[in-house]
């Protein structure tokens, strides 16, 4: 019972690297979804993908990129790294738009 | 504009008591959804309950209810005969659109820390 996956579980890169956050789902899911949490603040959703081969924007999405690579994937991307990324990235995944979203167990980064 | 308030940054609870965690909402939408979400020391969010704007009853879940009151926007969570296990982060999350629909946006309010005591 795997759920939604996450890799690394940590991450710390230096200003100006990149990066790859995975998430797979094994839930036969459709959307899957990416947010960031911060102290204070909740979750904020960057980027969503409704189904395979679509990608749509959310409240915070600069400084982002993601790709749906199949049914199962959906990757998160940091082109070049800010301390102002340091924070917990979630992966969530639902069967349909509007339905009850599973998380994966997070990833804990900072940029130094 | 959607928005979810949460006004208790932190409780207390002795542990079998129940507690109400209050959540409140801003939507323009007649379809919408609510969820809350409990984030253990571990960080994971495990889903607790969901309540549809058009459910006539309130939800429950087991220990879990939710006490819906369209007519003031609220949607707070009811734990009862708490448990030291429940000590954890509860987030209130709102959705606008129907249940199924195209609407993927989760909206998050800032949580409330629940410590339940011995």
């Amino acid at each position: 019972n795997a759920g939604v996956t996450q890799t690394p579980k940590f991450q710390v890169l230096k200003t100006g690297q990149s990066m790859t956050l995975q998430c797979a789902q094994d839930m036969n899911h459709n959307s899957m979804y990416w947010y960031r949490q911060d102290p204070g603040m909740g979750l904020r959703l960057i980027y969503y993908s409704a189904s395979e081969g679509t990608t749509d924007k959310g409240e915070v999405p600069n400084g982002y990129n993601v790709s749906r690579l199949n049914k199962r994937e959906f990757s998160l991307r940091l082109e070049s790294a800010a301390p102002s990324q340091t924070s917990v990235y979630f992966c969530a995944s639902s069967d349909k738009g509007g339905n009850i979203q599973y998380f994966g167990a997070g990833t804990r980064l900072s940029v130094l | 504009a959607q928005k979810i308030t949460q006004t208790q940054p932190g409780m207390f609870v002795q542990e079998k008591e129940a507690v109400t965690l209050d959540c409140t909402y801003d939507t323009s939408d007649p379809s919408y959804g609510l969820f809350w979400y409990k984030q253990p020391s571990s960080g994971e969010m495990i889903f607790l309950i969901y309540q549809g704007s058009y459910d006539q009853q309130n939800a429950t879940e087991g220990r879990y209810s939710l006490n819906f009151q369209k007519a003031r926007k609220s949607a707070n969570l009811v734990i009862s005969a708490s448990q030291l296990g429940d000590s954890a982060m509860y987030f209130c999350a709102m959705r606008e659109g129907s249940y199924g629909g195209a609407t993927n946006k989760l909206i998050f309010g800032t949580g409330t820390l629940l410590a339940v005591q011995p």
